[in-house]
């Protein structure tokens, strides 16, 4: 069974479209994240939300909006995409963050391209 | 925002080989973890080593940590073709999971 799963996989869209990704996790997790990772191989986390609650919200175009409409599913609606949103990205969940040691397990990923 | 720092970059060895990498970060931690990606994968978590801890082990990882130098290593002993991946660092500050950039690990058969 998958733990984190996200769709679509693959996603090619044009230039001022308005596209989303989906994420769920089967572990009973509190905690899900969703990074952007780069050509480069950069991994950049964008947001984190514990329980549909947002805790983390990095320096994020507000073109990207998540949604938790449980704990088990964090979504991410993008507007108006751009050339620069092309990359991949990656849902991720962990136990919770009110403690430590905190280990975090990673969907396979959604390669966007904008063309 | 990226904290961590890894070298190298890219290390290319033979099969059979022991591989290194290194991680430095600013912040202060309270655990550093080890991640690995193969291409076109997400990543996976190998070990985890607490700020209290040295040096660890799982298999044929071997991991240190040196808080005084804001440092830590992994080592892979008698590297297979499978270990060819990427390996991230991430360090746990305040709760949030800082990653290095990565160091591509190519093991030549």
């Amino acid at each position: 069974d998958t733990a984190v799963s996200q769709t679509p996989k693959y996603l090619v869209t044009q230039m001022g479209n308005d596209k989303s990704i989906k994420c769920e996790q089967n572990l009973g997790h509190d905690t899900m994240y969703w990074y952007k990772q780069d050509s480069k191989k950069f991994l950049k986390i964008m947001f984190s939300y514990n329980n549909k609650e947002l805790i983390i919200n990095e320096t994020v175009p507000n073109r990207f909006s998540p949604k938790s409409p449980d704990k088990a599913h964090l979504n991410l609606h993008i507007n108006s995409l751009e050339l620069g949103d092309s990359a991949v990205y990656f849902c991720a969940s962990s136990q919770d963050t009110s403690g430590r040691f905190q280990t975090q397990y990673f969907g396979p990923g959604t390669r966007l391209l904008v063309l | 925002s990226q904290q961590g720092e890894e070298d190298p970059q890219a290390l290319s060895i033979q099969e059979g080989e022991n591989a290194t990498m290194n991680c430095s970060y600013k912040t202060s931690i309270n655990n550093l973890q080890w991640y690995r990606q193969n291409s076109g994968r997400g990543l996976v978590h190998l070990i985890l080593i607490r700020s209290n801890e040295r040096e660890k082990h799982s298999g044929r990882l071997r991991v240190t940590l040196d808080t005084s130098k804001k440092s830590s290593s992994l080592l892979i002993t008698a590297s297979r073709a499978a270990d060819t991946a990427s390996y991230f660092c991430a360090m746990d500050s305040n709760y949030q999971l800082i990653w290095g950039a990565g160091t591509k690990l190519i093991i030549k058969p």
